[in-house]
C-alpha cells in the first residue's frame, strides 16, 4: 500500500540551513507536497513539486525529488526560530486523479537559538 | 479572501453522543476534503466531495460517520455514538480541482473533539 516515511526529529541552530528528508511509495503521484504544522494549528501549505521536476526553489526554500529513488527533501535555508513546527510531506494519489493526499507521520523541527 | 474555517474549533462530549462538525471551504472551491490527525500523527484520509457528490470514502470512515455537502459550499461531518477512539483533530481542506493542475489543498484549523 502507499506509504510516506520521515524521519521524526530534527535540530538545527539558528542561521543555519535545515534538511528534511521524505520517502514515498507511490510511483504515480503526479504532485508531491510539504505542509507546516505549529502547535495546535491546521496545516500550512509550503510549497509543491510536479514528479517531472527534480528541484523547485521558493525563497528560502528548495524541494528536490529524486524519482527513481522516491526521495523527496525540503531545505530551509537561513533557519529562524519561526520555523521551529512539524513539517509534514504528502503525496497524491491515484496520479493526481482523486486527489486525496497521503502523509507522513511529520519531522519535528527544532531551532535553538 | 478568507481561508478554510471549520466550527467549533474545540468539542467536548460523553460517549455516546452525536456530534456535528461544519467546513467552510474557500469560495469557488469545487473540492472538499475531511482529513482525521491523533497526536503525533500526520493526518489520515476520511472522505472528499467533488461539487455536492461524495466521490470517495476511506475505510476509516465507519458507519457512525456520515459527510454531506448539500449546496456544494459547506460541509459537515457528524459522527453518531461517539466511541472514546473517535478523539481527534478533524481537519477540513478545500481546493480547486482543475485538469491537469496541482490540486492544492488548503486546510482549515480542525476541529479538536474530546470523547470522555
Amino acid at each position: 500500500g502507499e506509504d510516506v516515511e520521515q524521519s521524526l526529529f530534527l535540530s538545527v541552530r539558528e542561521g543555519d540551513s535545515s534538511v528534511i528528508n521524505c520517502t514515498y511509495t507511490d510511483s504515480s503521484s503526479t504532485y508531491l507536497y510539504w505542509y507546516k504544522q505549529e502547535p495546535g494549528a491546521g496545516l500550512q501549505l509550503l510549497t509543491y513539486i510536479f514528479s517531472n521536476m527534480d528541484m523547485k526553489q521558493d525563497q528560502r526554500l528548495t524541494v528536490l525529488l529524486n524519482k527513481k529513488d522516491k526521495h523527496l527533501s525540503l531545505r530551509i535555508a537561513d533557519t529562524q526560530t519561526g520555523d521551529s513546527a512539524i513539517y509534514f510531506c504528502a503525496e497524491s494519489i491515484g496520479g493526481g486523479s482523486q486527489g486525496n493526499l497521503i502523509f507522513g507521520k511529520g519531522t519535528k523541527l527544532s531551532v535553538k537559538p | 479572501d478568507t481561508g478554510v474555517s471549520q466550527d467549533p474549533r474545540h468539542k467536548i462530549t460523553k460517549r455516546g453522543q452525536n456530534v456535528t462538525f461544519r467546513c467552510d471551504p474557500i469560495s469557488e472551491h469545487n473540492r472538499l476534503y475531511w482529513y482525521r490527525q491523533t497526536l503525533g500523527q500526520g493526518p489520515e484520509f476520511l472522505t472528499y466531495f467533488q461539487n455536492e457528490a461524495q466521490l470517495e470514502k476511506s475505510r476509516l470512515l465507519s458507519d457512525r460517520f456520515s459527510a454531506e455537502r448539500p449546496k456544494g459550499s459547506f460541509s459537515t461531518l457528524e459522527i453518531q455514538r461517539t466511541e472514546q477512539g473517535d478523539s481527534a483533530m478533524y481537519l477540513c481542506a478545500s481546493s480547486l480541482r482543475l485538469a491537469g493542475a496541482s490540486n492544492e489543498q488548503f486546510f482549515g484549523p480542525g476541529t479538536r473533539l474530546t470523547v470522555l
